[in-house]
This record gives C-alpha cells, sequence and structure tokens, in this order.
C-alpha cells in the first residue's frame, strides 16, 4: 500500500514569491491534515480536512495561507506571499475513520521550503 | 485544553544501554497518547499509542510505554539501543473527541558505539 506522497519534496524560493505543496493521501483515507514543522519543533496543525470541507482550519494564517481539497482526494497548500519565517517543514498526513477513536494519523514525507 | 512535555531536548546512550525518553502530558480530559519517531528528511512514524485498553503498551522496534495517570507521564523505553534507533522522537496527545494531536518538540536520541 502506497504511503502519502508529497511534492516537491525541497522548495527554495525568495521572500515575496508565491509556493505551493502538494499531498496524495492514502486511499480511502478521508482525513487530511496539513502541518507546520519549525526546526527543532515538533509539528503543529495548520488545517484539516474531512473529506472536501476544511472543518479546522483555525491554525491557518489566512492572510497569506490558503488550501483546498478538491474532489475529497488530493490537497495543496498554498502560500502567497512567502516570508522568510515561513522557513519550515510543512507535512501532510491522512487518516480513516473508523469505529476506533484513536485513528492513526499516516504522514508524508514533508516539504522542506527554504525563502530566501 | 491538552499538552504535552517532553524532558530533555537530547538523549544520549551507548549502543546496547536502556532507551528512556520522557514525556508528560495535561488533559481535561481521558486522553490518547502516542510516540512518533522521524528519521532525517523523513515524515513521522507511529511507534506506538494508549487507548486506555491497557496501561503497557508494546509498540515496533522493541519499544514499550507505559502510561501513569498518577505522574500523568507516557515514558517510553527499549531495553536495548541499537544504532538504527537513533532519530527525533515525538510525544503527542489528543482528547477522546478531537482529531487534533498536540505535539511534544521532540527529543532527539543518539545511540553511541
Amino acid at each position: 500500500e502506497a504511503g502519502v506522497v508529497q511534492s516537491p519534496r525541497y522548495k527554495i524560493i525568495e521572500k515575496k514569491q508565491p509556493v505551493a505543496f502538494w499531498c496524495n493521501p492514502i486511499s480511502g483515507h478521508n482525513t487530511l491534515y496539513w502541518y507546520l514543522q519549525n526546526l527543532g519543533q515538533g509539528p503543529e496543525l495548520l488545517i484539516r480536512y474531512e473529506n472536501e470541507e476544511a472543518v479546522d482550519d483555525s491554525q491557518l494564517p489566512k492572510d497569506r495561507f490558503s488550501a483546498e481539497r478538491l474532489k475529497g482526494v488530493d490537497s495543496t497548500l498554498k502560500i502567497q506571499p512567502a516570508e522568510l519565517g515561513d522557513s519550515a517543514v510543512y507535512l501532510c498526513a491522512s487518516s480513516q475513520r473508523t469505529q476506533s477513536s484513536a485513528n492513526e494519523q499516516f504522514f508524508g514525507p514533508g516539504t522542506r521550503l527554504t525563502v530566501l | 485544553a491538552q499538552s504535552v512535555t517532553q524532558l530533555g531536548s537530547h538523549v544520549s546512550v551507548s549502543e546496547g544501554a536502556l532507551v528512556l525518553l520522557r514525556c508528560n502530558y495535561s488533559s481535561s480530559v481521558p486522553p490518547y497518547l502516542f510516540w512518533y519517531v522521524q528519521y532525517p528528511n523523513q515524515g513521522l512514524q507511529l511507534l506506538l499509542k494508549y487507548t486506555s485498553a491497557a496501561t503497557l503498551v508494546k509498540g515496533i522496534n522493541g519499544f514499550e510505554a507505559e502510561f501513569k495517570k498518577s505522574e500523568t507521564s507516557f515514558h517510553l523505553t527499549k531495553p536495548s539501543a541499537h544504532m538504527s534507533d537513533a532519530a527525533e522522537y515525538f510525544c503527542a496527545v489528543r482528547g477522546d473527541s478531537s482529531y487534533k494531536l498536540i505535539f511534544g518538540s521532540g527529543t532527539r536520541l543518539l545511540v553511541r558505539p
């Protein structure tokens, strides 16, 4: 079974430029998450989707960040314009709603963004 | 509200020695607790999870963790460290009715030959 796929793996851009990250979750997983991981810290949730609906985007900086999950499968996370402080790893995860409340989240390898 | 504290940003052990990574949590509801491992340039992989079924939880790669409600702890242990265990380890907590994982800041495990 293929895991969560993310691309690109690395991205270097200059500040004020736009950037987009793509995520393909595990097949059949209806819940998709985007996390931000700063250097030396644990991941922090940016947004959670249930199918195509963003059900928790309270931590997403909406002035410059946007996300979409068309058709409830793949998702893109966009930053426009990027700032120096956006340099971090952006992780995508997915999970499947089951009877168990402890729905395991499966993580992709992440996209490491460097803003110069 | 939930929170996680991982004591020690770096832990160094000799190969074959006991591994002990500490995690304390705060939760206003019965928690679900998780340990994840992250190897360089990779995503997080679940080691084990506590879901109230048993206080001693066994995971992959010989790791286990014990849930102690009185101490609000969920420390990760392994009897004998291998070089391949060198990685970053994250403890996370989730409330019963929430999908949101709250992660600690991580502990980097170094294994000396």
